[in-house]
């Protein structure tokens, strides 16, 4: 079954700064994308996500980006703000059978 | 809509008891999934049911484990009995079908076995 590996497991940057969080697949079949933000005693909630026709997606400060031939998806923040703070979790999904990496805690430092 | 309701919002129960969690899909979803969630393993995704059939039961970590979709407006998870290794969290989540849409999660709900 498909495989998900995301990078780093930790992140603290500066309010202001910008953070990278990378996710590989093992599935080449694999066609969507999503990445979820989870607050602390709530459930994971959508905040992008990219099918597999497309290369790059952009909502304001969030950004993600999609490499097929390397199986590998990134999520980008610009100018993070403390609100920021959460677990970060992508996630690659085969017609509904969606798998969720490890997760990245995000800090962001006022 | 309200979204998907799970309950209750937390559990604790000893051990060799049985545990139910109740969830509610959004109306109109098709698809619906139970995720566990734990400190060491993440999110795992335990089985999801399409138009109200079990299609992918491979996570379900073991036959004391069983989840039931009677409904398009319902669905269970039972533990049967509880071990104190099957304290997480648990979250129900549902999408529409076919194909490549954004799940939504419950609340979840936290398990906690003695």
């Amino acid at each position: 079954g498909e495989n998900v590996e995301q990078h780093p497991s930790t992140l603290s940057v500066q309010e202001g700064d910008s953070a990278v969080i990378k996710c590989t697949y093992s599935d080449s079949a694999s066609n969507y994308f999503p990445w979820y933000k989870q607050e602390l005693g709530k459930g994971p909630q959508l905040i992008i996500d990219i099918r597999s026709n497309v290369g790059e997606k952009k909502d304001q400060r969030i950004a993600v980006t999609l490499n097929k031939t390397a199986k590998h998806f990134s999520l980008h923040i610009t100018e993070t703000q403390p609100e920021d703070s959460a677990v970060y979790f992508c996630a690659a999904s085969i017609n509904n059978d969606m798998r969720f990496g490890a997760g990245t805690r995000l800090t962001v430092k006022p | 809509d309200a979204g998907v309701i799970q309950s209750p919002r937390h559990e604790v129960t000893e051990m060799g008891q049985e545990v139910t969690l109740r969830c509610k899909p959004i109306s109109g979803h098709n698809s619906l999934f139970w995720y566990r969630q734990t400190m060491m393993r993440g999110l795992e995704l335990l089985i999801y049911f399409n138009n109200n059939v079990p299609i992918d039961d491979s996570g379900m970590p073991e036959d004391r484990f069983s989840a039931k979709m009677p409904n398009a407006s319902f669905s269970t998870l039972k533990i049967q009995p509880s071990e104190p290794r099957d304290s997480a969290v648990y979250f129900c989540a549902s999408s529409t079908t076919p194909g490549i849409t954004e799940a939504f999660f419950g609340q979840g709900t936290r398990l906690t076995v003695v």
